[in-house]
């Protein structure tokens, strides 16, 4: 069965440290998802692709965080300076398109603690 | 924007019971509610989910039902198992936006 691929699993850093999250989403799928998950709260999204344009980043904060999806594959996510509320899980989910394209398959997320 | 409550926040229930969890939606134009399950340090993975054009919705021991009207959903699980024990989110989806809003999520501990 496809599944969402991310790397790596576990990031721990210092505040003020630059952070790097990668995320390969299921073949053939041209929607990709980054949502951000804070301890015990749903996941909140931060950037929506559609093949390598950004759909929707109103809520990224883009004074430290940027995404990009050069290929219209696989994404990256970047935190720079990381600051200590940064510390959360952070998903990436992907979409299959057409009639589907809003049912979301979310990998296995990358916790991040910034110390 | 939309806005989704869940509830109960936790939910304890013996094996082989039922458990039921609640989400409301604001949005009127939501036409897509997707549950997730997600197992301590695992990514979501979705269990089940409904169009607005259904009512009900069964899979094996897990069903979903919508009333549009009211504005609400519900996730039955019947027959309960151990390994049913998670934490359990619905979402909400405005055609369109294809955007996922989510609620705070519900622990659920099924005691053996």
């Amino acid at each position: 069965e496809a599944e969402v691929a991310q790397s790596p699993r576990y990031k721990i850093t210092e505040k003020s440290q630059a952070v790097a999250f990668w995320c390969d989403p299921i073949s053939g799928h041209a929607t990709l998802y980054w949502y951000r998950q804070i301890l015990g709260q749903g996941p909140e999204l931060l950037v929506q692709f559609q093949d390598e344009s950004v759909v929707d980043d109103s809520q990224l904060p883009k004074d430290r965080f940027s995404a990009e999806r050069l290929k219209g594959v696989d994404s990256t996510l970047k935190i720079q300076p990381a600051e200590l509320g940064d510390s959360a899980m952070y998903l990436c989910a992907s979409s299959p398109g057409g009639q589907y394209t809003d049912t979301q398959y979310f990998g296995p997320g990358t916790r991040l603690t910034v110390l | 924007g939309e806005n989704v409550e869940q509830h109960p926040s936790t939910l304890s229930v013996q094996e082989g019971d039922s458990a039921v969890i609640k989400c409301t939606y604001s949005d009127s134009a939501s036409n897509y509610f997707p549950w997730y399950k997600q197992e301590l340090g695992k990514g979501p993975q979705l269990i089940i989910d409904i169009r607005s054009n259904v009512g009900e919705k069964k899979d094996q021991r897990i069903a979903v039902t919508l009333n549009k009207t009211a504005k609400h959903f519900s996730l039955h699980i019947t027959e309960t198992q151990p390994e049913d024990s998670a934490v359990y989110f619905c979402a909400a989806s405005t055609a369109g936006s294809y955007q996922l809003t989510f609620g705070k999520g519900t622990k659920l501990s099924v005691i053996p």
